[in-house]
């Protein structure tokens, strides 16, 4: 069965830190371009960063760039999200999800995405 | 970036309906666009992708249609483990990634 499972979130105050972890299982994790995508409170889901299988091609939305940083462990069939300055509106529910798509030279990932998890809270407030 | 309107926000509707649920794109994305399906506090489930490719494992009762900038996900006999959240996402070359606002499929 394939399975995402997301961990790392908590509160944190305003300028602070967190590290989000997601760990895959029952699929081939190295196949995949791997995703973290956001829903805040009482909004719609928002495309987040992307990284491909080998962590050379990372893709950011121009709101989290410089802020947070996205990585992963093939080892370890894990994915990252270092998120630093963080900021109230980056308080969210935050999905991992492996896709299916490419990267452009711009760095976007053009894509659909075949597996999420259930999603880790992250509340940033003080 | 593209803006993606769903609609209805919510449906009602009863086990053996047809469904259907609108997806507009505010510039052509061709046929770029994915449907998902959402349980309560569960994981998005991937149902349909390239705009009318069923995902393997996915009932036949769904079906996806549309091209350019209107798309549509059609349950033809709704069944009861149908009720939840449905949301589009279009995937269009030098695009950044949207998501449609969800309708909800209630009883």
């Amino acid at each position: 069965e394939v399975q995402l499972v997301e961990s790392g979130g908590g509160v944190v105050r305003p300028g602070g830190s967190l590290r989000l972890s997601c760990v895959a299982s029952g699929f081939t994790f190295e196949d995949y371009v791997m995703s973290w995508v956001r829903r805040a409170p009482g909004k719609g889901l928002e495309w987040v960063s992307s990284i491909n299988w080998s962590g050379v091609r990372l893709g950011y939305a121009d709101e989290v760039k410089g802020r947070l940083t996205i990585s992963r462990d093939n080892t370890k069939n894990s994915l990252y999200l270092e998120m630093k300055s963080l900021r109230a509106d980056d308080t969210a529910l935050y999905y991992c999800a492996s896709g299916s798509g490419y990267f452009e030279s711009s760095g976007l990932f053009i894509g659909y995405f075949e597996q999420w998890g259930q999603g880790t809270l992250v509340t940033v407030s003080s | 970036d593209i803006q993606m309107t769903q609609s209805p926000s919510t449906l009602s509707a009863s086990v053996g309906d047809r469904v259907t649920i609108t997806c507009r794109a505010s510039q052509s994305i061709s046929n770029f666009l994915a449907w998902y399906q959402q349980k309560r506090d569960k994981a998005p489930k991937l149902l349909i992708y390239k705009a009318s490719t069923l995902e393997t494992g996915v009932p036949s009762r769904f079906s996806g249609s549309g091209s350019g900038t209107e798309f549509t996900l059609t349950i033809s006999s709704l069944q009861p483990d149908d009720f939840a959240t449905y949301f589009c996402q279009q995937y269009n070359p030098n695009s950044r990634l949207t998501f449609g606002g969800g309708t909800k499929v209630e009883i």
